[in-house]
Parts: C-alpha cells; sequence; structure tokens
C-alpha cells in the first residue's frame, strides 16, 4: 500500500525553528518528486515547496523562499521540510505528497496523487 | 504567478442534484488542471487530472472539462459523500503550482 506518515508538527515561537518529516512506503521513493502542501486553519490549499526524485532541483513559494529547506533522503524513503524564521502566518496542516506523473496522448501531466495525513504547525508565542 | 479562481465559493444541494463547479485561470494552461476534493479532517484527494481524465478508483459520476482559461467540475447524481470542499489546481509548466480557494459543497 502506498502511503505517507507526516510527522514533526507542533507549538513553535515566532523566530523558531521546526523541522517536519514524510516516511514514505509503497512506492519506488526516488522515482517521484515529492512536494509539501499546507493549509491555514479555515482557509485553502497552498503549494510550499517541491524536490525532485534524485534532490539535485527545489523549488520554493515566494511566501517561505530563504527560510524553508526542503531535502529528501532516497536511502530511507524520508522527505524533510526544515522551518527556519517561522512567522505567525506559517501556522498551518502541512502535508506530504506524492507527485505522480500521467501521459494523456503525447503529453505528461503532474498530479499530487498522494497525501500524507498532514501535520500541525502552531506559531505562537 | 497564474492565479485560480473558483466559483461559487459555497453552494448548498441535495441528494441526488447535478453541480457545476467552475475554475477560472489568469491565463492560459491548456489542460493542465487537476481538481481535488477534500472532506472535513481529512487530506485532499486527487478527483480529475489533465482537466477531464478521471483518477482511478474515481466514480463515474465525477466530470470534468475545459482548456485555456475556463473548466468545470460536474457532478452527476449527488451522493452523501460527495459533500465536501472541492479545489482545482494548475500544474501548467513551472512552480508555483496554484490553487483555488475552494468550493464547499453543503447538503440543502
Amino acid at each position: 500500500e502506498v502511503q505517507l506518515l507526516d510527522s514533526g508538527g507542533g507549538l513553535v515561537q515566532p523566530g523558531g525553528s521546526l523541522r517536519l518529516s514524510c516516511a514514505a512506503s509503497g512506492f519506488i521513493f526516488n522515482n517521484y518528486a515529492m512536494t509539501w502542501v499546507r493549509q491555514a486553519p479555515g482557509k485553502g490549499l497552498e503549494w510550499v515547496s517541491t524536490i525532485s526524485g534524485s534532490g539535485d532541483t527545489t523549488y520554493y513559494a515566494d511566501s517561505v523562499k530563504g527560510r524553508f529547506t526542503i531535502s529528501r533522503d532516497n536511502s530511507k524513503n524520508t522527505l524533510d521540510l526544515q522551518m527556519n524564521s517561522l512567522r505567525a502566518d506559517d501556522t498551518a496542516l502541512y502535508y506530504c505528497t506524492k507527485e505522480g506523473v500521467v501521459l494523456v496522448g503525447p503529453i505528461y501531466y503532474y498530479v499530487l496523487d498522494v497525501w500524507g495525513q498532514g501535520t500541525t504547525v502552531t506559531v505562537s508565542s | 504567478d497564474i492565479q485560480m479562481t473558483q466559483s461559487p465559493s459555497s453552494l448548498s444541494a441535495s441528494v441526488g442534484d447535478r453541480v457545476t463547479i467552475t475554475c477560472r485561470a489568469s491565463q492560459s494552461i491548456s489542460k493542465y488542471l487537476n481538481w481535488y476534493h477534500q472532506k472535513p479532517g481529512k487530506a485532499p484527494k486527487l478527483l480529475i487530472y489533465a482537466a477531464s481524465n478521471l483518477q482511478s478508483g474515481v466514480p463515474s459520476r465525477f466530470s470534468g472539462s475545459g482548456s485555456g482559461t475556463d473548466f468545470t467540475l460536474t457532478i452527476f447524481n449527488l451522493q452523501p459523500e460527495d459533500f465536501a470542499t472541492y479545489y482545482c489546481q494548475q500544474n501548467y509548466h513551472t512552480r508555483p503550482w496554484t490553487f483555488g480557494q475552494g468550493t464547499k459543497v453543503e447538503i440543502k
């Protein structure tokens, strides 16, 4: 069974740091890019960061660039998100997601086809 | 960044109804459009990819259409388990991949 287990969330003061982790199982981890998506309380979904299957390429939302670092360990099938200089507006439920690729005709499309259960980050004094 | 706008933000419907949700992109995204739904307290789940292709295991009462800037998700014969929040998401070329603000489908 394909599964993602998010962990590492908690309560942290503004300016503090937190490291989220995601344990993957049931698929060939290094074949897939992985993405973090967050959801502030009562709000919609926000793409945060993506890392390629090899780990060589990373992408960040402008709102977290320079503060968050995404990384992966393909030998352990784990994905991490190091979050520094946390702000109140980083408070959210953070989801680890697997980025699938589907071929429709001659074109590849990307999907977030597997989601973790989410881990909650609360930034408050 | 590409902005995604969904309408309506919420709607009330009855079991058996047909429901239509629209999603508009701020620029053409061809068919690089996915739909997800999210039930309370649960993670989102992929419903439709590439604008009109049903994800494996998703009931055929869900249907997607559109290309360019205008897209539609239709739910035929609404079932009790379909009451949820629906999000569109574009994955056109490079990041950031943006989501619509969501449409909450509630029981009338």
